[in-house]
Order: structure tokens, then sequence, then C-alpha cells
């Protein structure tokens, strides 16, 4: 099966806890991007890669940390930076260049931070 | 300049009636508008998608009618179904990053 896996699917962490959230797609996409999502605010960009090795902040960078070590990873780290990391998180990839307009999406991690 | 606006943020729809959503952008930058349905606790998935060339693009019961003079484009949902109870949400692409842009999403509730 083609697709992107992120797990978990929910995840509870204490206040000042760092947390990794897995993104892994075996579509063969270059770029990848993770998205943020909260009720009544649509999707927002937090970081996002179009290359191995290589990644660019989004809109809402801040408290958050991002490596891609391999193409097909692209794993996020919320830090206890972030001041408001309820959430749900959405990673999504797309082919390059001028096939790289359809973004494929996760099916999302539910982070919770008491 | 960046931003989406989508409306409205809710709509109830009776089985058999259309359902229509709206999105207006700024940026004439933007090169492709899709459109992406999300059930609840999942992660979207792409609808139907138009370019700024073309006015209309219909699959099936789902229509994107683009208006590139004034800036907007909507979804037409045909037949509203139960089944299509669910967030809807516009897009743009920025052309030369491949970003897209989201509208703040519409919850759509098809009525029986």
């Amino acid at each position: 099966d083609g697709g992107i896996t992120q797990s978990p699917k929910y995840l509870f962490r204490k206040e000042g806890q760092n947390v990794t959230l897995s993104c892994e797609q075996n579509l063969n996409h270059d770029a990848m991007y993770w998205y943020r999502q909260d009720p009544g605010q649509g999707l927002r960009l937090i970081y996002y890669s179009q290359i191995v090795n290589d990644f660019q902040k989004g809109d809402i960078a801040e408290g958050y940390s991002v490596s891609r070590e391999k193409k097909e990873s692209f794993p996020l780290t919320v830090t206890s930076a972030q001041k408001n990391p309820t959430a749900f998180y959405l990673c999504a990839s797309s082919a390059s260049g001028t096939r790289g307009f359809v973004q494929y999406f996760g099916p999302g991690t539910r982070l919770t931070v008491t | 300049q960046q931003q989406v606006k989508q409306s409205p943020q809710s709509l109830i729809v009776q089985k058999g009636g259309i359902s229509i959503i709206n999105c207006a952008y700024e940026n004439t930058a933007f090169d492709y508008f899709p459109w992406y349905q999300q059930f609840p606790g999942k992660g979207p998935a792409l609808l139907i998608a138009i370019r700024p060339d073309v006015s209309e693009k219909k699959e099936g019961r789902f229509t994107i009618s683009f208006n590139k003079s004034a800036k907007q484009f909507s979804l037409h949902i045909m037949d509203s179904q139960p089944g299509d109870s669910a967030t809807y949400f516009c897009a743009a692409r920025r052309g030369n990053t491949g970003k897209l842009i989201f509208g703040q999403g519409t919850t759509l509730q098809v009525k029986p």
C-alpha cells in the first residue's frame, strides 16, 4: 500500500516535555510538509522540506523543529517552547516540480499536553 | 495578501439540495486551487482542483466555479447526501514554492 503514515494516532504529554511526531511516506515524493490544525482556523504550515537535508520554516515554526535525513521520513519535534502545543498535527507530501500540485495527507496525530 | 477567506463557517443542507461554499483570495501569483474534504479524526483528502485558466470544472456531483477577475472560487455539491457531511477546505498554491494556503474550513451537515 502506498501512502503516508503518522504515529501515534493519539499522544499525551506533560507540559515542559519535548515530543516527536513521526511521518513516513512511501510515495517517493520529494516534498513533505507539517501542518497544525485548530478548530475554526484551517491548516497552518509549520515546516516544509522540498528535498532531503533541507527544510524551511512555514508560517508558525516557533517552538517546533524538524529533520529530513531520509526522503521517506520527516519527523516533527514539538518543544517545550511551544506555548500552546495541544492540536491535531497533519503531515503531507507531494511530488516536486510541475507534478507537485497535489498534496497527500496522512491520518494525523492528535497531541494533548497537560 | 497571502490569505484565503472561506465562507460560510458552517452549512446545513437538506438531502438532495445544493451545497455552495465560497472562497476569495488576494494574491494573483496563486496558480492552483484545490478543495479538500476532511472527515472527523482523519486527514484531508483532495476532492477536486482547478487552474486559473479554467472557469469551471466538474467531477460527478462536485463542481468548482472560478472567477479570475473577482479572485473568487466556489465549490458546488449537487444532490447533497448525508455521506457528504464533512469539513471542506479550499486552498491556493503559491506557484514558486508549492506551498498551500488554506481557508478556514466549512463544516457541512446534510440532513436526511
